[in-house]
């Protein structure tokens, strides 16, 4: 089946740093995701991306759509504490449902102690 | 105004128990997905409907069925419990099935631990 490489795993921050994650696929998506879950709540869409090549901001966060359609990136600029938690990809399908998302594994940001 | 909200919460079953969730959607959301997120994982789709309908099914077992009401709320049910379905099950609802924009609003989901 189809799969989401995301990496890094799992990071630390220290407050004021730039943060950058991706994900890579073998398949093509017309849409790629950033979603952000925090401890006992559900995913919060960040940001939607639609055409390839396609690069928008919301605040600090940046990604972008690769233009082979088969990967993204997420930079955070500035990280703050509540920055904390754990960062998804996740592509959508071409003539998918709009419930048809593929997620990838996760980046878990953690402030540096 | 509410959110997704599921019930319950938390809950323990033992293996070969039926279990049932439930699960309302932002209200004038008509479509509303299931997904399964097992510790350390991404979620990972199992349903979606839209007007009462299944529109998607993902790779899950029989074992699991799910409905929505006429008031768009829905129910997920698993029965004969495994020890693997011990997971965070989330519901996710949209305004519309058509645009397929993936921008999905989940709720806290509920914890099932299968003993």
């Amino acid at each position: 089946g189809q799969q989401l490489n995301q990496s890094p795993q799992s990071m630390f921050i220290q407050e004021g740093e730039d943060v950058s994650m991706n994900c890579t696929s073998s398949s093509i998506f017309n849409t790629w995701l950033w979603y952000k879950q925090d401890p006992g709540e559900g995913p919060v869409l960040l940001i939607a991306l639609y055409k390839a090549g396609e690069l928008t901001s919301n605040g600090r966060l940046t990604a972008q759509f690769g233009i082979t359609r088969k990967d993204s990136f997420l930079n955070i600029s500035a990280s703050i504490p509540s920055d904390v938690g754990i960062y998804f990809c996740a592509g959508l399908n071409y003539g998918g449902s709009q419930g048809n998302l593929i997620f990838g594994k996760g980046t878990k940001l953690s402030v540096k102690p | 105004d509410a959110g997704v909200t599921q019930s319950p919460t938390h809950l323990i079953k033992t293996r070969g128990q039926h279990v049932t969730l439930r699960c309302s959607p932002i209200s004038g959301h008509k479509s509303v997905s299931w997904y399964q997120q097992v510790l350390g994982q991404g979620p990972q789709f199992i349903f979606q409907y839209y007007e009462k309908e299944e529109r998607g099914r993902g790779n899950f077992p029989d074992r699991f069925s799910a409905r929505q009401f006429p008031n768009y709320s829905s129910e997920l049910n698993v029965n004969a419990l495994l020890l693997g379905d011990s997971a965070l099950y989330l519901c996710a609802s949209s305004l519309r099935l058509a645009g397929n924009t993936g921008e999905l609003f989940f709720g806290e989901g509920s914890r099932l631990t299968v003993l």
